[in-house]
Formats: structure tokens, sequence, C-alpha cells
């Protein structure tokens, strides 16, 4: 069956640019998490989505960043004013009701110039 | 969720039994180890998961030490496409727990 997807693969914005990276969940799927990556390192938690609601977003890194999920399926992260620091992976994964297995998407490499 | 300590890389050779070791001495009783896998340019995996009995699947086996303070991945026969980074994780079983991940093992599969 289809996998966690995600658009775009590459995103190459300027700095102070707004960007959406989108995340199409297996479907069934009630939980979502966003994820980021930076080179080298292990992905680190963003927030958590458990249907429409963002049950956790302690991992936000501050308010440029904001993450929606408005039918409790797509979600989409927002970046405002992006910073060059801001250029990473972005990792999206998503974990059906009776599993604690999350399923990992293979990511949008966004690049700030 | 307790830290976790693994080897920042290792080789193996193809064919062979790979033994990826993980050290979590602060574990709690009501923690898991979990092991996701990343293979170059792709999202992790997931590959196993314990609470204190052996684990095995299709992918690997997960041998716990019975104090659970470390645990050991076991790639039985391992192939060129096993290389990837190896992260170890320790979490609870929680609704919605995030996975917190490590700096993982970078291993290189070599023929």
């Amino acid at each position: 069956g289809a996998g966690v997807s995600q658009t775009p693969s590459n995103k190459v914005t300027e700095k102070g640019k707004y960007v959406e990276l989108r995340c199409d969940p297996i479907s069934g799927h009630t939980a979502l998490y966003w994820y980021r990556q930076s080179l080298g390192q292990g992905p680190e938690f963003l927030i958590y989505f458990q249907g429409t609601g963002a049950a956790d977003d302690s991992g936000l890194p501050n308010d440029r960043f904001f993450a929606v999920r408005p039918e409790g399926s797509v979600s989409t992260l927002k970046i405002q004013r992006t910073e060059r620091g801001d250029s990473a992976v972005y990792l999206c994964a998503s974990m059906g009701p009776n599993t604690d297995t999350q399923y990992f998407g293979p990511g949008t490499r966004l690049t700030v110039l | 969720d307790a830290k976790t300590t693994q080897p920042p890389s290792m080789d193996c050779a193809e064919g062979r039994a790979a033994n990826l070791p993980c050290n979590h001495s602060t574990i709690s009783g009501n923690e898991y180890v979990y092991w996701y896998r990343q293979i170059h340019s792709q999202g992790p995996q997931y590959i196993i998961h314990g609470l204190k009995n052996n684990e095995t699947n299709e992918m690997a086996s997960l041998i716990i030490t019975e104090d659970r303070k470390s645990s050991t991945l076991i790639l039985p026969h391992a192939t060129l496409r096993d290389t990837a980074v190896y992260y170890c994780i320790v979490r609870t079983k929680a609704a919605g727990n995030k996975l917190t991940f490590g700096g993982g093992t970078r291993v290189l599969v070599k023929p």
C-alpha cells in the first residue's frame, strides 16, 4: 500500500521567504509527527497531531514555525521568515490507532539561501 | 525518556552477522527499547522493539540484558543494503510519545 508521502522533495528558498511543506500520511493513521534533521544528526521532534489537534508542539523552535492538520489527514508545516539555520530535512511520520510504530516519509530537503 | 549510548560507527563484512550495541543504563521499568535505521536519503525505518525478552522478526534479533541496561541488535546475515545509520531509542508506549533520536551507529557493510 501507499506509504507516507511528502512534497516537495526539495525546496530552495531565499532568506526571509515563507514556505509550506506537505505531508500525506498513511490512510487511516490518526497520529502524525513532524521531525527536523540537520546534516549528520538524528531527527529532532517538532510537533505531534492526534486527529486534527496538535497534542504536543513542544519541539517547535520558535513562533516562525506552525503546523496544521485541518481534516485529520494531510498536514502542512509552515515556516515564516525563513533563516539559513532552518535548512534541514523535514520528516513526517504517521502511526495507526492500534500500533506504536511510526512510519516515516522520505522527507523534504529545505535549503534557505 | 532515558538516554542511549551507541558507538558512532562500525564496519561489518557482507554475509556475516552484525552486532550493534546500545547502552541505556537509566532505562525505566515501563520503557521499551526500539531500533530504527535510516538508509541514505530516506526516512527512518522501524526494525524491532522489546521490553525485556529477546525478540526476533524477519529483519533482526534484539537481545536485552537481564538488568535491561544494555541491548544488542543483531543483523544475522548483513547485506550491502543494510548499510545505514542505526538508532537505538528508549521510550514508553504512551500515546503520542515522540521518538528521541541520538547520534546512532553508522554501519558500513563491506563486500
